[in-house]
């Protein structure tokens, strides 16, 4: 049992390139969740997927966009790639779309910079 | 959407003494209030949570209280050990609308613990 996984773990870009960032899980979770870490900024939401089939914005998703391939699987993707995006991004799923479902589980996180 | 700040930003404590952690929130309808701690370069992890029904949770060492009058709630860790140095998180459930789903999250307390 894997939980969620995501790849890559690392990446280096340069400015305008594009890549997209894989996330899966293996727990039959419905709600899949992509967090974007920065130094004193906490964890802010990009993008979610309350269910399979459905994508909504999150606080900060300009410059990026998901899809819910199935159920298992939710991909972010950054089109062209800018600086301000050297970040560390976590994927999540947790079981239901009320936020009183349970926890949220995160990957390992990728660590994206962008020179 | 949801407004959660949380302080202090970095606390240190010597073992065995006591450490507390508070967050505020603005959404009066937020009713799950989790706490993760993410290690240093892993991944977030939930410690505890608590619902709005009810005014404190304790698990071992740690417990949460909840003052929803005010709309605060506040980590509590007693006999510190080296092994609890790590960043907290405190987080709030959204329950209005479009946002149903979501967590906010707060900056983060990286919490040291000194032997």
């Amino acid at each position: 049992n894997a939980g969620v996984t995501q790849t890559p773990k690392f990446q280096v870009l340069k400015t305008g390139q594009s890549m997209t960032l894989q996330c899966a899980q293996d727990m039959n979770h419905n709600s899949m969740y992509w967090y974007r870490q920065d130094p004193g900024m906490g964890l802010r939401l990009i993008y979610y997927s309350a269910s399979e089939g459905t994508t909504d914005k999150g606080e900060v998703p300009n410059g990026y966009n998901v899809s819910r391939l199935n159920k298992r699987e939710f991909s972010l993707r950054l089109e062209s790639a800018a600086p301000s995006q050297t970040s560390v991004y976590f994927c999540a799923s947790r079981e239901g779309i009320s936020p009183n479902t349970g926890e949220l589980f995160f990957g390992e996180g990728s660590r994206l910079t962008v020179l | 959407g949801e407004n959660v700040e949380q302080h202090p930003s970095t606390l240190s404590v010597q073992e065995g003494d006591s450490a507390v952690i508070k967050c505020t929130y603005s959404d009066s309808a937020s009713n799950y209030f989790p706490w993760y701690k993410q290690e240093l370069g892993k991944r977030p992890q939930l410690i505890i949570d608590i619902r709005s029904n009810v005014g404190e949770k304790k698990d071992q060492r740690i417990a949460v209280t909840l003052n929803k009058t005010a709309k605060h709630f506040s980590l509590h860790i007693t006999e510190t050990q080296p092994e609890d140095s790590a960043v907290y998180f405190c987080a709030a459930s959204a329950r209005r609308g479009s946002t149903l789903g979501r967590l906010y999250f707060g900056r983060g307390t990286q919490l040291t613990v000194w032997p």
